[in-house]
Formats: C-alpha cells, sequence, structure tokens
C-alpha cells in the first residue's frame, strides 16, 4: 500500500509567477485535501476535493486552485505568487472523514 | 470562526520524563479530535477522538477528550529523544472536509 506522494519536494519562484504543485493519494482513498502551513504555524485548509469536484475551501483567494483527476490524484495551482505564499504545502487524502487523513511530505515554497 | 488552542507552545524536558499536551478548541460542528506528531514535514496520525471520557492509548501515548469542557490532552510517558517533534491538534468539522489545526506545541527531549 503506497502512501501519500507529493512532488516536487522543493521549489523556488519568482514573486508574480505561476506554480503547480501535485499530489497523488494513498491507494483507496477518494478524497484529497491542501493545506498550506507557513513557518511556525499549523496547517491551514486551502481546500478539498473529493470525486474530482471542489467539497469545502478556506479563506484562500481564487488564484489558489485546484483539480482532481479519475485517479484520485490532485493538483494545487496558484497564481500571481506573492512572498507570503512562500510555505510548506502538504496534501492529505482520505476514505471516509471518520477513518482520519494521510499527510504527505509536503512541497516547499519558497517566492522571492 | 473555528479556534483551536494549543498549549505550552514549547516544551523541553529530559529523558524519562512525563509530559502532558494540551488542546482547547472553540468550533461549530465538531465531529472529531485528532492529534498529529510533525517531525520534518509529513504530520503522522496519532490518535483520532470522537467520544468523551475514553483514553485511547498506544505504546506510552495517550489521549483523552472532554467534550463538555472542550479540551483534549496528550500524554507521553517515559520521553525519549526520539519523541522530539511538534505535536499538532486537529478538529475535524462539518461534513468531515475540514482539519482547524492549533499552532501546534515543540516537545524537545534531551538526553
Amino acid at each position: 500500500e503506497t502512501g501519500v506522494t507529493q512532488s516536487p519536494t522543493h521549489l523556488i519562484k519568482t514573486r508574480g509567477q505561476q506554480v503547480t504543485l501535485r499530489c497523488s493519494s494513498q491507494s483507496g482513498h477518494n478524497t484529497v485535501s491542501w493545506y498550506q502551513q507557513a513557518l511556525g504555524q499549523g496547517p491551514q485548509f486551502i481546500f478539498q476535493y473529493y470525486r474530482e469536484e471542489e467539497n469545502g475551501r478556506g479563506n484562500f483567494p481564487p488564484r489558489f486552485s485546484g483539480l482532481q483527476f479519475p485517479n484520485y490524484s490532485s493538483e494545487l495551482n496558484v497564481n500571481a505568487l506573492e512572498l507570503d505564499d512562500s510555505a510548506l504545502y502538504l496534501c492529505a487524502s482520505s476514505f471516509l472523514a471518520n477513518y482520519g487523513y494521510t499527510f504527505g511530505s509536503g512541497t516547499r515554497l519558497t517566492v522571492v | 470562526e473555528d479556534k483551536v488552542v494549543q498549549s505550552p507552545l514549547s516544551l523541553v524536558v529530559h529523558e524519562g520524563d512525563t509530559v502532558t499536551l494540551n488542546c482547547s478548541y472553540e468550533v461549530t460542528n465538531f465531529r472529531s479530535l485528532l492529534w498529529y506528531k510533525q517531525e520534518k514535514k509529513a504530520p503522522t496520525f496519532l490518535f483520532m477522538l470522537t467520544s468523551s471520557g475514553i483514553e485511547k492509548k498506544s505504546g506510552r501515548l495517550s489521549s483523552i477528550l472532554d467534550k463538555k469542557e472542550l479540551f483534549s490532552i496528550l500524554n507521553i510517558t517515559a520521553t525519549q529523544t526520539g519523541d522530539s517533534a511538534i505535536y499538532l491538534c486537529a478538529v475535524l468539522t462539518g461534513g468531515g472536509n475540514k482539519l482547524t489545526f492549533g499552532t501546534g506545541t515543540q516537545l524537545k527531549v534531551e538526553l
């Protein structure tokens, strides 16, 4: 059974650029959530996808968008990058919420 | 707005000590409370608590939830250097689609 895998592990982008982060969910999991974790903070909920539809969104602007594919993998896209977008981006997958969430190792994004 | 508060923010103990980490919450549509351990990047799951007063235990770690007073504690007995990590408390709310995390407790266990 494979866990949650994210790519890339590290990324450096320039302010104003666009970025795509990828996540492969754990086998058997049909729900993917994305979280942003700034240094010294707990993860903040960005959004969740269930069966390829957005299923809840946190307080993030529309330049944060996502996709879920038929194989339940997912992408997080961020447009017009700002310096404050520098953070660890975590993907979490689950089958049913009552069984908890499994997190990937994250993508460390640095915006300069 | 849903809120989860953890205390202390950081803690330094010696190997063999017992520690208690606290988590209080104010949320709407509570479903469950989860504890995670974060060493470098990926938070790893420790416990999910749904019912009040029922202790969950795994080795030297244990946790309990009080839904009346809206808090949970995580106990670690006979601490080891490998327990050094950030411990995150999160509450699952609504339709189960959102985890609200606290800031975490940074635990350092010294020899």
